[in-house]
């Protein structure tokens, strides 16, 4: 069964770093893409990011970028998603999800994330 | 970034009977393969987004055929031919034609 796990739930200070985790199984991790996207506190969806593990290939909004870096561990299919210094607009709902090369659709979810930046 | 319009906001429906969604955007998602690049997702309650439609049309695994996906270019529609009780959520659209992708700002469906 093709499943994306995602790291726990987190509570974080501002300023601090973070990094969550996405692993993935039953599929071939170097084939598909890992998107990030962002759920604010009652809101819609904002898709933040992606890349293709094989070649660490990533593509960022361009209104988020330099605040996240996105990698990926092919020795245990796991994409992570990274922050040097969080603020406190960062509480979100955070998921990844999976995509075909040439785009079919994110067809693959994770659980999703919640992330608590708080003082 | 290309906008993305939803309507409804909200779409109070009763089980049995028909139900449509309308997204518009801001330029044309129609490649030149001939593709358009719109994906509808349901959020149902306490869940994560799950797709529904790819390439504004194609029924993902496992979505049932009371869900369909037309429109080219910029108009868009969800239609659901007999709304079920378990179709509650709410429905975003998204185009992928351009990056970055964006989402439409949701339709809250609710059984009246």
């Amino acid at each position: 069964e093709v499943q994306l796990v995602q790291s726990g739930a987190e509570v974080k200070k501002p300023g601090e770093s973070l990094k969550i985790s996405c692993q993935t199984f039953g599929y071939s991790f170097n084939t598909y893409w890992i998107a990030w996207v962002r759920q604010l506190p009652g809101k819609g969806l904002e898709w933040m990011g992606i890349i293709h593990p094989r070649e660490s290939h990533t593509r960022y909004n361009p209104s988020l970028e330099g605040q996240v870096t996105i990698s990926a561990d092919k020795s245990i299919t796991t994409a992570y998603l990274h922050w040097r210094s969080l603020r406190t607009s960062d509480t979100a709902i955070y998921y990844c999800a999976r995509g075909a090369t040439g785009h079919d659709g994110f067809d693959i979810w994770g659980h999703g994330t919640m992330v608590t930046v708080s003082s | 970034d290309i906008v993305m319009t939803q309507s409804p906001l909200s779409l109070p429906v009763t089980p049995g009977e028909p139900a449509s969604i309308s997204c518009r955007s801001s330029q044309s998602l129609l490649h030149s393969n001939g593709f358009n690049y719109l994906d509808w997702y349901v959020q149902k309650p306490g869940q994560s987004p799950q797709l529904l439609i790819s390439l504004g049309s194609n029924r993902a695994s496992g979505v049932p055929d009371r869900f369909s996906g037309s429109g080219s270019g910029t108009d868009f529609t969800l239609k659901i031919s007999t709304v079920e009780a378990d179709d509650v959520g709410i429905y975003y659209c998204m185009q992928a034609r351009q990056n970055p992708p964006t989402f439409g700002g949701g339709t809250k469906v609710e059984i009246k």
